[in-house]
């Protein structure tokens, strides 16, 4: 069992451009998040999805859109990047909400 | 609203110190639970505990041991005979029943940086 993955693990982007953090579980559970990390702030979320099929926004979900793929999958996509959205990136599943969160080694990305 | 302060930003111990770290929560709910998660340095977050809101006995496992007090609104993890593998970053957080809002999803604290020195 890998458990949560995060591809990729280091990114740099330019100002104004796109890319889409790709998340997996392979625990079969229906629960699954995003969060980011930035220095002295905890984590906060940016969306969620509580079963497949199903998004939500969080506290932070601006400038940011999700896709649930499938049980398995959820993808972040960031449109168009900004200097504000450096941070490190967090998945985690649960097997429903309320439950604990497992939570993927994270996503490190730079925005110039 | 929902809110976890952990108000020691950061501490420092020697090697077999004990050492607590402290949570308090607001909820307006009777229904929710509090996690305990370690970040070491290499930043993955790793799942120490969770305890429901129902469930007020102490827990102990190993030399981790964690205090829940509602009338008190805490959460506190003790660290006993303090080891340098326990430094790293610890969050607490809360999940709640939100009215008209997000279900289930975490609050994190701002976390509080433990060093322990050999």
């Amino acid at each position: 069992n890998a458990g949560v993955t995060q591809t990729p693990k280091f990114q740099v982007l330019k100002t104004g451009q796109s890319m889409t953090l790709q998340c997996a579980q392979d625990m079969n559970h229906n629960s699954m998040y995003w969060y980011r990390q930035d220095p002295g702030m905890g984590l906060r979320l940016i969306y969620y999805s509580a079963s497949e099929g199903t998004t939500d926004k969080g506290e932070v979900p601006n400038g940011y859109n999700v896709s649930r793929l499938n049980k398995r999958e959820f993808s972040l996509r960031l449109e168009s990047a900004a200097p504000s959205q450096t941070s490190v990136y967090f998945c985690a599943s649960s097997p429903w909400v309320q439950e604990t969160q497992y939570f993927g080694p994270g996503t490190r990305l730079l925005v110039l | 609203a929902q809110k976890v302060t952990q108000a020691q930003t950061e501490i420092s111990v020697v090697e077999k110190e004990d050492v607590t770290l402290d949570c308090v929560y607001e909820t307006r709910d009777t229904t929710y639970y509090l996690f305990w998660y370690k970040q070491p340095p290499s930043g993955e977050l790793v799942f120490l505990i969770r305890r429901n809101s129902f469930d007020e006995q102490n827990e102990i496992s190993g030399r981790y041991s964690w205090n829940f007090q509602k009338s008190t609104s805490s959460f506190n993890f003790t660290i006993t005979a303090s080891q340098v593998v326990d430094s790293a970053v610890y969050f607490c957080a809360l999940s709640e029943r939100s009215y008209g809002g997000s279900q289930g999803n975490l609050i994190f604290g701002k976390g509080t940086k433990l060093s322990v020195k050999p």
